[in-house]
């Protein structure tokens, strides 16, 4: 196993349009984690899930966006409907299990352009 | 709600020599964790050290250490005899020590310029 995997590494997209992001973790992680990381800023807690159960959703995930992770693997992060203000690098990130504030492993993101 | 201040956007230093970033956090919260983490240019972020607040010890991993101190909210990372590779930018961040609560807050980042 490599570590946490994104695809794809860059998306543009004109405004208005869906996009999807795939987060593979590394494989014995069961918590997931989705940021989100504009330019200047550290990133920005989007969504958790542990296993399969998303737990806690920031309020920064407005209904445009969407997350699962359908088997407790990967995970898939929709915008739907795009607006130049989505433009950021989306991280994901995973830990393991029975421990507490574990090692968080990130991937190297995804960077989405909205024009 | 937690937060996490980072007040030095860049920082340089001149490669061996030791550079301190520097991080103050506000929690009302007793049991928690700090972290460090490096960004390099277009390559995911890495931990570079983590402290628990727990424990009045403070954290070293090989050049990296930190000074905590819990009354002050303070957490700052020592970088000693700086190499090429540690140019990056370094965030700072915070999670509460609970099962079931497990998003970290960063810090907006120092960005670390190593001078050959």
């Amino acid at each position: 196993d490599t570590g946490v995997s994104q695809n794809p590494r860059h998306k543009i997209t004109k405004r208005g349009q869906n996009v999807t992001f795939r987060c593979d973790p590394i494989s014995e992680h069961n918590r997931l984690y989705w940021y989100r990381q504009t330019l200047g800023q550290g990133p920005e807690f989007l969504t958790y899930f542990q296993n399969e159960a998303q737990l806690e959703k920031s309020r920064l995930l407005s209904d445009r966006f969407s997350a699962e992770r359908p088997k407790g693997s990967f995970s898939t992060l929709e915008i739907q409907r795009t607006e130049q203000g989505d433009s950021a690098m989306y991280l994901c990130a995973s830990s393991a299990r029975d421990s507490k504030a574990s090692e968080a492993f990130f991937g190297q993101g995804t960077r989405l352009t909205v024009v | 709600a937690q937060t996490v201040t980072q007040s030095q956007p860049e920082m340089s230093v001149q490669e061996a020599e030791t550079v301190t970033l520097s991080c103050t956090y506000d929690t009302s919260e007793s049991d928690y964790y700090l972290f460090w983490y490096k960004q390099p240019p277009s390559r995911q972020m890495i931990l570079v050290i983590r402290q628990e607040a727990y424990k009045q010890q403070n954290a070293t991993e090989n050049r990296f250490s930190v000074n905590f101190q819990k009354a002050a909210k303070s957490f700052s990372l020592k970088i000693s005899d700086s190499q090429l590779g540690d140019a990056a930018m370094y965030f700072c961040a915070y999670v509460l020590s609970n099962f079931g609560n497990e998003k970290l807050t960063f810090g907006t980042g120092t960005r670390l310029t190593i001078i050959p």
